[in-house]
Order: structure tokens, then sequence, then C-alpha cells
């Protein structure tokens, strides 16, 4: 699986945009970008994840650049229960490989303030 | 999204012990299931991939005769640490998958060998 770089940490006021970013620039042309979160103490909990297009659900909008070397993760209006480290992963779809693991690095720490 | 749960979230063992950790999906068949290992500070790391009546699949550098895995049924796999030590202590976290869909995870299990 190609790797990812994700800053460590990150900042955002409560109710505000919280913009994610990771680079992923040797991935291949059949993997997907995956993001997932961990709440301290929790087990990882699946947000979202696309191929080339941009993609939106309840939780957050991942916008991944035409290149595909790099994605954001956005989280419209950040809640206090959102701090959390997002980890953003980079693999190959469970549709074409029958299973395939998780890699995590070490994810971005996100801390939201009110 | 689909559930899976751990059991127990917490356990206190003494050293020499062996100890069992269950992890259930309960509302999906999962033909495939991991388990990962959390050291503070650090991420998630594969221990090893079960699929559903075989053998597991372990990473290296982990002892599949300390840490047994068990993948009998669809719905239930379990992972048995056996001969604790107090540098086994740590986060133990399962994630589930059913075929091409994406995994889930556990709430994990925090293990503390005294």
């Amino acid at each position: 699986d190609a790797k990812t770089t994700q800053p460590p940490s990150m900042d955002c006021a409560e109710g505000r945009a919280a913009n994610l970013p990771c680079n992923h620039s040797t991935i291949s042309g059949n993997e997907y970008v995956y993001w997932y979160r961990q709440i301290h103490s929790q087990g990882p909990q699946y947000i979202i994840h696309g191929l080339k297009n941009n993609e939106t659900n309840e939780m957050a909008s991942l916008i991944i650049t035409e290149d595909r070397k790099s994605s954001t993760l956005i989280l419209p209006h950040a809640t206090l229960r959102d701090t959390a480290v997002y980890y953003c992963i980079v693999r190959l779809s469970p549709m074409n490989s029958g299973y395939s693991t998780l890699t995590f690095g070490k994810g971005t720490m996100l801390l939201v303030s009110p | 999204g689909a559930v899976v749960s751990q059991h127990p979230s917490r356990v206190i063992c003494k050293s020499g012990t062996s100890v069992k950790i269950e992890c259930r999906s309960l509302d999906f068949q999962a033909t495939t299931m991991f388990w990962y290992r959390q050291f503070p500070k650090q991420s998630l790391m594969l221990m090893a991939t079960s699929n559903e009546g075989s053998k597991a699949t372990y990473e290296q550098g982990v002892e599949k005769d300390k840490f047994l895995i068990n993948h009998a049924s669809l719905t239930l796999s379990t992972l048995t640490v056996t001969s604790a030590h107090p540098e086994d202590s740590s986060f133990y976290i399962c994630s589930a998958q059913a075929g091409s869909t994406e995994a889930f995870f556990g709430q994990g299990t925090r293990l503390t060998v005294v």
C-alpha cells in the first residue's frame, strides 16, 4: 500500500470547518483513499473513502486532487466531539482484492476547542 | 455502520496467566477479522488476519503460539494472550469485514498485566 503523510496536529475552533490534509504521492491507480478517526481509548471509526471523485456523507467531505496525489478531509462544522486522531490510508478496495489490510500511520491529532 | 463488539473492554491479569478477548460482529457475517495492538502514543499495528474456518496469518514478529487466534464462526473471533507478561500490556483492537464491505472496528480491550 502507498504511504501517506499527514501533519501531526491541527487545531480548530468549534463550529468552524476543519480541513485535514493528506499527501499520497505514490498512490497507484487502483488504490482508494480512506479516512478513519480514533477518539481516545476507542477503536477507529470509518469516516469516508474515495477513488478520484469528491465524496460527501453525513460525517464529512473528501476532496481528492485531480492528480490524486493529495486529498483533504473536511468536517464542515467541527464540534468538541470531533477531537480525535484522524488517519488517512490508501489501500486497495476490498471489492478488488477480497480483503485488504489497513496500515495505520501516525495520523493527525485534531483538537477542537470552544 | 455495522456493529463490532469486543469483550471485555478492560482486563487486569497476573503475569503468567492467559487472557481471552472476544470480537463479535453483531449485525453481519464477518468473513475476515483483523487483530491490532496499540501501545501508548503509538499507532495501531496489525498483528494477524483471520478468515473464518482457516488458520490466522500473523504479521512478522508476532508469535503465533503466544497470541492464539480462533475464528470458528462468521460472527466470532477470539484472541488469547497466553502466559501474559507486563510487556503484553496494551490496547487490543479487532476489526471485522464482510466480503467486499468496509472494515469496522470494535471498541478495543485495555489489557494490563501485573
